[in-house]
């Protein structure tokens, strides 16, 4: 495996259903992030990890979860989701939080459908 | 306030002609980085390009070229005889260097291209 890897593509979950997004990048990075794009809309950061400490949480409602075990997995925790909660989930990373090193390598993201 | 205006919603050219993407930005620091990503219809952001603010030279990659002028506060992206392959979301974004953005990318909305035969 190369880059940045996102595990599952596709995940339909119902609002009761308690179910975990995985990424793993491979590229020897620090810094981790967790973005959701829904359509019609701008990119949202929801969570950054910096050496597997969290640096933000942009005002992400309780249910969703991040976890961090190490600087190549990131896992985002989903529970009681909304119908909104739909959407694209991306995973980044990049060699540095800031600096000439922080350009962020994208996973291809795992598509979300709440019912 | 948004940092990052991708002013074109979408752009539509037939194969071959060239296609410039807009993009302007907002910000009081002096140094911070421009980027570009691609997202095609398989949901990837590719990275294309990072530019700092102390380096306004174009730059040329194949067929893609970066327009850099810090006196209009734009990075213009044009894609030279557009293939079909070209048909993405390219997205601009800023990444300031002071103490409370920590360098994140800012995103514009986006442009999407469409490239027909």
């Amino acid at each position: 495996e190369t880059g940045v890897t996102q595990t599952p593509r596709h995940l339909v979950m119902g609002m009761t259903n308690k179910k975990s997004l995985k990424c793993e990048q491979h590229l020897g990075h620090n810094a981790m992030y967790w973005y959701k794009q829904s359509a019609k809309k701008p990119l949202e950061l929801m969570f950054v990890y910096s050496l597997e400490e969290r640096v933000e949480n942009n005002s992400v409602p309780s249910r969703f979860s991040p976890e961090c075990p190490n600087s190549s997995h990131l896992f985002l925790h989903l529970h009681t989701l909304q119908p909104e909660d739909s959407a694209l989930y991306l995973c980044a990373s990049s060699q540095e939080l800031a600096g000439v090193y922080n350009e962020q390598f994208f996973g291809p993201g795992t598509r979300l459908t709440v019912l | 306030a948004q940092k990052v205006t991708q002013a074109q919603t979408e752009i539509s050219v037939v194969e071959k002609e060239d296609v410039t993407l807009d993009c302007v930005y907002e910000t009081r620091d002096t140094t911070y980085y421009l980027f570009w990503y691609k997202q095609p219809p398989s949901g990837e952001l590719v990275f294309l390009i990072r530019r700092n603010s102390f380096d306004e030279q174009n730059e040329i990659s194949g067929r893609y070229s970066w327009n850099f002028q810090k006196s209009t506060s734009s990075f213009n992206f044009t894609i030279t005889a557009s293939q079909v392959v070209d048909s993405a979301v390219y997205f601009c974004a800023l990444s300031e260097a002071t103490t409370d953005s920590w360098g994140k990318l800012q995103f514009g909305a986006g442009t999407q291209v469409v490239v027909t035969p």
